[in-house]
């Protein structure tokens, strides 16, 4: 079955420990994103990839890297300088076109700070 | 600027009717998307709209009119594991011409026996 994969599904990061989060798709898709989901606000993009070798910062970048070295795998990197890292982190692809807002998402990896 | 509003929560009874509306500020707009999210899960897509009208699929309509900036979620006979948070959200451009999607918060609907 095709679908997206997201690791670890939850994850406790100590202050000052980098940590990456994994996100792997098999449905061909050539988008993906990162987005971060807070209590009571709306999903919000951290970065997004049109095509491999090639990324954008999205609305909340400060503190995260990224990278798209293959079609399928779309990492997170989450560094010491975000300073409230603790959140809902979902991965999601889409086709390119008019119809790149149907998105498919991962099921989301919780990370907590200690 | 961008801006999706929604109401923050709802309720209904099984087996009724609910309208979730969501009024929408983007540049660039090009399409209104609404996504199902049950606790603790990722979105799932539930429904797209570009040109005004109303989409039916099932127990689930949505309804836009781009002139307004206004879209709505129909959900009849409403069952139990409608219970969720319904999530609007509507496209605008990136640099380069890709959509992209700006979220609303939103809406929890709590549905009782």
């Amino acid at each position: 079955d095709g679908g997206i994969t997201q690791s670890p599904k939850y994850l406790f990061r100590k202050e000052g420990q980098n940590v990456t989060l994994s996100c792997e798709q098999n449905l061909n898709h050539d988008a993906m994103y990162w987005y971060r989901q807070d209590p009571g606000q709306g999903l919000r993009l951290i970065y997004y990839s049109q095509i491999v070798n090639d990324f954008q910062k999205g609305d909340i970048a400060e503190g995260y890297s990224v990278s798209r070295e293959k079609k399928e795998s779309f990492p997170l990197t989450v560094t010491s300088a975000q300073k409230n890292p603790t959140a809902f982190y979902l991965c999601a692809s889409s086709i390119t076109g008019s119809r790149a807002g149907e998105l498919f998402f991962g099921e989301g990896s919780r990370l907590t700070v200690l | 600027g961008q801006n999706i509003d929604q109401p923050t929560e709802m309720t209904a009874t099984e087996g009724a009717i609910v309208q979730i509306n969501c009024t929408y500020q983007t540049s660039g707009f090009n399409g209104l998307f609404w996504y199902q999210q049950h606790a603790g899960e990722a979105p799932t897509f539930l429904s797209y709209n570009v040109l005004d009208g109303l989409e039916e699929k099932g127990r689930f309509s949505s309804f836009l009119s781009r002139s307004k900036g206004y879209s709505y979620l129909l959900l009849k006979e409403l069952q139990m594991k409608d219970s969720a948070s319904y999530l609007c959200a509507a496209t605008t451009m990136f640099s380069g011409g890709y959509n992209k999607l700006i979220f609303g918060a939103g809406t929890r609907l709590a549905v009782h026996p």
